[in-house]
């Protein structure tokens, strides 16, 4: 049963638009979660995070949201840049991954 | 500081052959894991470890040992290899699972069983 989900397998979006990454997770005990991106060919690395005691935590134009209520999280990122284009994995504290989302970022 | 190193980066394995992926940190993490990465999929996690001397199942461990003799080597066994096996392997580590924490990972083995 996986307990982080991403539903939306790809985003396509326009060079200095916003992009919104969605993650769900089921189990309520979960108190941190962490954002990876993924180049082709490459190992994931770590983007941003965010504790249960935050709903909001920025870095530059990455900031990500978190509703406990709704047992939701989003990545924000604005401008989106051509560079930006990666897989984006959303991962609670267990280190169980979402099925990831493919962000495209058109010039 | 090389982080975290896999190797080999490529292998072609015959069905029912068996091979080591081999994975080594240099930042003194306690925990280790590793993944498999399929076409279009997302990272499953396979083994994972929080110590020397310590190991325990993820998601997909069938098919798979590991074992965890010193702090910074974490190699994964496949023993009879088949084509359900074919994917890409990440491994990497973390300090823990405290707050503050992320993991780094390898750049990834990609093993293809024929």
């Amino acid at each position: 049963d996986q307990q982080v989900k991403q539903n939306s397998p790809s985003l396509s979006v326009q060079e200095g638009r916003i992009s919104i990454l969605n993650c769900d997770y089921t189990n309520s005990m979960f108190d941190y979660f962490l954002w990876y991106k993924k180049y082709p060919a490459e190992g994931p690395t770590f983007l941003i995070s965010i504790s249960s005691i935050k709903d909001k935590n920025e870095d530059g134009r990455f900031t990500v949201f978190l509703n406990k209520s709704a047992k939701h999280l989003s990545l924000h990122i604005v401008p989106s840049q051509p560079g930006d284009s990666a897989v984006y994995f959303c991962a609670a504290l267990d280190m169980r991954f979402g099925a990831g989302t493919r962000l495209t970022v058109k010039p | 500081n090389a982080g975290v190193t896999q190797t080999p980066k490529f292998r072609i394995l015959k069905i029912g052959q068996s091979m080591t992926l081999q994975c080594a940190q240099d930042m003194n993490h306690n925990y280790m894991y590793w993944y498999r990465q399929d076409p279009g999929m997302g990272l499953k996690l396979i083994y994972y470890s929080v110590g020397a001397g310590i190991t325990d199942k993820g998601e997909v461990p069938n098919g798979y040992n590991v074992s965890r003799s010193t702090t910074e080597d974490f190699p994964l066994r496949l023993e009879l290899a088949a084509p359900s096996q074919t994917s890409v392997y990440f491994c990497a580590s973390s300090y823990g699972t405290t707050i503050n924490t992320e993991a780094f990972f390898g750049q990834g083995t990609r093993l293809t069983v024929v």
